[in-house]
């Protein structure tokens, strides 16, 4: 059974960047069917989409945070990375992997996630 | 690129119908047949429930259903009930690979 799984320091301080990994087990990363994201959520507050990495290399970026953000996937350790640079306190939140389905333009499986706090 | 607009909170009764709102633009919502509504419990991922506009994935309850007209996509819930208590967000693709979100909802069941 296919499982996403975050992983990445809980806190990190301001300027500097973050660091998140998402790991796919139970499956392959390089599927043409699908493809992954990043989706953030700060504390009482709704679902943020930053990127989406597909197996071909091809990244997409959120324009609002792109000048800031650099993902990769990684099919040889079934991993997708996310930096995001130059964090400040508004960048804390919540960071979710999930898998969007090619065909239909959905995110179908989401990892539990995982908080990150940016305090010095 | 703006967060599509939702209602900040909508209520029913036991065995009602809801409707919750997703409005966004003619690049987004209106562009393309690609909204998607998901379902968030408090401290849980959130969890796909509507895709295509009005398609449900396996497993998920007929009461949710899904439409769009324009730029507004919209999500009711038929038969309200209890466990249907949580935050609920849409989603569309606006081409170009990127994804917007809308501002999420929160569904009380009195």
């Amino acid at each position: 059974q296919l499982q996403v799984q975050e992983s990445g320091p809980g806190l990190v301080k301001p300027s500097e960047t973050l660091s998140l990994t998402c790991t796919v087990s139970g499956g392959s990363i390089s599927s043409r069917s699908y493809y992954w994201g990043w989706i953030r959520q700060p504390p009482g507050k709704g679902l943020e989409w930053i990127g989406s990495g597909y197996y071909s290399g091809s990244i997409s970026y959120n324009p609002s945070l792109k000048s800031r953000v650099t993902m990769s996937v990684d099919t040889s350790k079934n991993q997708l990375s996310l930096d995001l640079s130059s964090v400040t306190a508004a960048d804390t939140a919540v960071y979710y992997c999930a898998r969007g389905d090619g065909r239909d333009e959905s995110f179908d499986m989401w990892g539990q996630g995982t908080m990150v706090t940016v305090s010095s | 690129q703006s967060a599509l607009t939702q209602p900040a909170s909508v209520s029913g009764s036991l065995g009602q119908s809801i409707t919750i709102s997703c409005t966004g633009t003619s690049s987004d919502v209106g562009g393309y047949n690609y909204v998607s509504w998901y379902q968030q419990l408090p401290a849980k991922a959130p969890k796909l429930i509507i895709y295509d506009v009005n398609k449900r994935p396996s497993g998920v309850s007929n009461r949710f259903s899904g439409s769009k007209s324009g730029n507004t996509a919209s999500l009711t819930i038929s038969g309200l009930q209890a466990e249907d208590e949580a935050n609920y967000y849409c989603c569309s693709y606006a081409g170009s690979s990127i994804f917007v979100f809308g501002s999420g909802t929160e569904v009380t069941v009195l």
